[in-house]
């Protein structure tokens, strides 16, 4: 049962352009979403989150949308850049769960 | 660096061996969790340690096997190795064992069982 979703498995978009990464969830008990990066041979790097009482959460580039009713969320990156290529992870937790619950990964290519 | 240390960084072993992956949390952190990806996989989570306690269990095969010590280093035991336990193994550390808060991970151990 996958309680995360991203139902995109790979992205590519132009340097200076916008990335949308979307992810869905099921669990209506998920209360604190997140967004990983993560690189090759390397571990997951936090990126951005956002909680449940808010709908929009911005960081310099990156901007993380929740839509609660739909059980929805993107992360917007804004401009692209090459050095953001990497697989994109979002993840959910709640006050039921003590463990953060990790979609399948986007893999985003940011090409010049 | 994310402070979490991870050793060793690559494993090759039998099918049938057991081995010991060791994770060393972020100075300060009480809480432990080891996440398993496989090839092109997203992450699966095993384990939560929360001072030294179990704290939440996932899809975690009764083969494996994890604790926290004293000193809150954590170690995660596979045991009787099939070929599909290869896999990128990471632990991550926490400040809490609570929600709303984030997990920071370690480079991860690279198990390749033959």
């Amino acid at each position: 049962d996958q309680q995360v979703k991203q139902n995109s498995p790979s992205l590519s978009v132009q340097e200076g352009r916008i990335s949308i990464l979307n992810c869905d969830y099921t669990n209506s008990m998920f209360d604190y979403f997140l967004w990983y990066k993560k690189y090759p041979a390397e571990g997951p790097t936090f990126l951005i989150s956002i909680s449940s009482i808010k709908d929009k959460n911005e960081d310099g580039r990156f901007t993380v949308f929740l839509n609660k009713s739909a059980k929805h969320l993107s992360l917007h990156i804004v401009p692209s850049q090459p050095g953001d290529s990497a697989v994109y992870f979002c993840a959910a937790s709640g006050t039921d769960t003590d463990k953060l619950i990790f979609g399948t990964g986007t893999r985003l290519q940011v090409f010049p | 660096d994310s402070g979490v240390t991870q050793t060793p960084k690559h494993l090759i072993t039998a099918t049938g061996q057991r081995v010991t992956l060791r994770c060393s949390p972020r100075s300060g952190d009480l809480s432990v969790y080891w996440y398993q990806q496989s090839l092109d996989q997203g992450l699966q989570f095993l384990i939560q340690y929360y001072n030294g306690e179990e704290r939440a269990k996932g899809n975690i095969l009764e083969r494996f096997s994890a604790q926290q010590f004293p000193d809150l280093h954590s170690e995660l035991n596979l045991s009787s190795l099939e070929l599909g336990d290869s896999a990128l193994y990471f632990c991550a550390s926490s400040v809490q064992g609570q929600g709303n808060t984030e997990a920071f991970f370690g480079q991860g151990t690279r198990l390749t069982v033959v």
